[in-house]
C-alpha cells in the first residue's frame, strides 16, 4: 500500500460546481497535513494546511479524520481558475520528511 | 522578495556530462530539500538537510551528490547524467521540524532537466 492515496482522477466539473477530492494515509504517527496544488509546468504551491478539528479558507474547506486515516477537500463554487492537480501532502513524523500523493487533477469546465 | 530560487530553470545536457542546480532561500529557514518530479508527475524526496547536516538521504544514485555551504544554499551535483534523470527537479524549505508546529515546504520553481 503506498503511504499517500489519493482519487485517481481527473475530474471534470462546471464552473460553480462542488467538487471533493480523498485522500488516505497509511502512516497513523502522521502529524502534519496539507494540500497543495501544481499548474501545468508551475512549482506546487500551499493551497492550506489541514488541522484536526478542519479549517475553512474560503470556497476551501479541509477536514482530518484520524481514526479513518483520510484527509478531504471541498471545493465549492469552482472557478476556471481552480483547473489545477491537487496534491495531499502527509509529515509522517517530525522527521522531516514529507511524502506527496499522486495528484488529483481538475478541470474546471466552461 | 521573500523566495525559493533555484537555477537555471531549463538544463540541457547530453548523456555522460556532470551538471550542477543551485538553489537558494531567503525566507529563514533551516531545511532544505530536493525532490524530483518524473514524467508521471509523481513527486519524490531525494534529500533534506537541516542546518547544512544531511537528514535524509533516498534511495539515490551516488552520482547525485548534495552540498549546503550554509543552511540557506543547497545545490545538487549530477555526475555522468543518464537519460533516467530527465526529469523536474524541485528545491525545497520549510521550518525546522519538531516544534508542535510543522512548517509546510515553500518549493523553488524547479529545473527542467533534459538528457539526451
Amino acid at each position: 500500500r503506498k503511504e499517500v492515496e489519493q482519487d485517481p482522477g481527473p475530474f471534470n466539473v462546471p464552473e460553480g460546481a462542488t467538487v471533493a477530492f480523498n485522500c488516505t494515509y497509511s502512516n497513523s504517527a502522521s502529524q502534519s497535513f496539507f494540500w497543495y496544488r501544481q499548474d501545468c509546468r508551475k512549482e506546487p504551491k500551499l493551497l492550506m494546511s489541514v488541522y484536526s478539528s478542519g479549517n475553512e479558507d474560503g470556497r476551501f474547506t479541509a477536514q482530518l479524520n484520524r481514526a479513518s486515516q483520510y484527509i478531504s477537500l471541498l471545493i465549492r463554487d469552482s472557478k476556471l481558475s481552480d483547473s489545477a492537480t491537487y496534491l495531499c501532502v502527509v509529515n509522517p513524523n517530525y522527521g522531516q520528511n514529507f511524502v506527496f500523493g499522486p495528484g488529483t487533477r481538475l478541470s474546471v469546465l466552461p | 522578495d521573500t523566495a525559493v530560487s533555484q537555477t537555471p530553470k531549463y538544463l540541457v545536457t547530453q548523456m555522460g556530462n556532470d551538471k550542477s542546480i543551485k538553489c537558494e532561500q531567503n525566507l529563514g529557514h533551516d531545511t532544505m530539500y530536493w525532490y524530483k518530479q518524473d514524467s508521471k508527475k509523481f513527486l519524490k524526496i531525494m534529500f533534506s538537510y537541516n542546518n547544512k547536516e544531511l537528514i535524509i538521504n533516498e534511495t539515490v544514485p551516488n552520482r547525485f551528490s548534495p552540498k549546503s555551504p550554509d543552511k540557506a544554499h543547497l545545490n545538487l551535483h549530477i555526475n555522468s547524467l543518464e537519460l533516467g534523470d530527465s526529469a523536474v527537479y524541485f528545491c525545497a524549505s520549510s521550518l525546522r521540524q519538531g516544534s508542535s508546529y510543522n512548517s509546510p515546504l515553500h518549493f523553488g520553481n524547479g529545473t527542467r532537466l533534459t538528457v539526451t
